[in-house]
């Protein structure tokens, strides 16, 4: 079936360091990923939308300039963490669609210290 | 985005079926209806997808009701591995398009 590898699975930062986290579709092409963050015991909420070749949608109250996303080709997307904090400590996942269906990263865990 | 509504948790016995509701009044003609279940410190998973007719596939069935307002993931036997968040979601959009996740369904299974 399709997959999606998502690394690192795990990552502690010093805060006001960037962190980025990347994001591949391993057998097939997408032109549109999406970035979520779940906190504990949260459900996933959207943070943008990938596009590949052109600029990130991002959701109404994500920061831009804070959570930067690129899409340079068919199979990768990034998502960098700029000048961490403690509160960007999360769990980070992302997603893409292969045609039928939805198949998600094994999500990134950032803690920032 | 039309709204789904679960119950926050549910409880079954292993080998036993699980019937998971989900209700969803104002769904749209093109609504396709999708559930993913979350493990612990995983990403969601895919489990099973459908329009109007009922779905089967080697995971789970999904029924859905005749007015669409409402469906049901059935898991025709709990294994202690189905324990995870189960979540109902309604997707117009195509591939292309974002899903908006809800609280979803903590699907308990005792040994």
């Amino acid at each position: 079936g399709a997959v999606v590898s998502q690394h690192p699975s795990r990552v502690i930062c010093k805060s006001g360091t960037s962190v980025k986290i990347e994001c591949r579709s391993l057998d097939f092409q997408a032109t549109t990923m999406f970035w979520y963050r779940q906190f504990p015991k949260k459900s996933l909420m959207l943070m943008a939308t990938s596009n590949e070749g052109s600029k990130a949608t991002y959701e109404q109250g994500v920061e831009k300039d804070k959570f930067l996303i690129n899409h340079a080709s068919l199979t990768l997307s990034t998502l960098t963490v700029t000048s961490a904090h403690p509160e960007d400590s999360s769990f980070y996942i992302c997603s893409a669609s292969p045609g039928d269906g939805y198949t998600f990263g094994s999500g990134t865990r950032l803690t920032v210290v | 985005d039309a709204k789904t509504t679960q119950p926050n948790s549910m409880e079954s016995n292993e080998e036993e079926p699980v019937h998971l509701p989900c209700n969803h009044s104002t769904i749209s003609g093109t609504d396709y209806i999708h559930w993913y279940r979350q493990l612990p410190s995983q990403g969601p998973e895919y489990v099973i997808h459908g329009l109007t007719s009922n779905v089967n596939n080697r995971m789970a069935s999904l029924a859905i009701a005749e007015d669409r307002k409402s469906s049901t993931l059935i898991l025709h036997r709990a294994t202690l591995r189905d324990a995870a968040v189960y979540y109902c979601i309604l997707n117009s959009g195509g591939s292309n398009y974002k899903l908006t996740f809800g609280k979803g369904t903590l699907l308990t299974v005792n040994p």
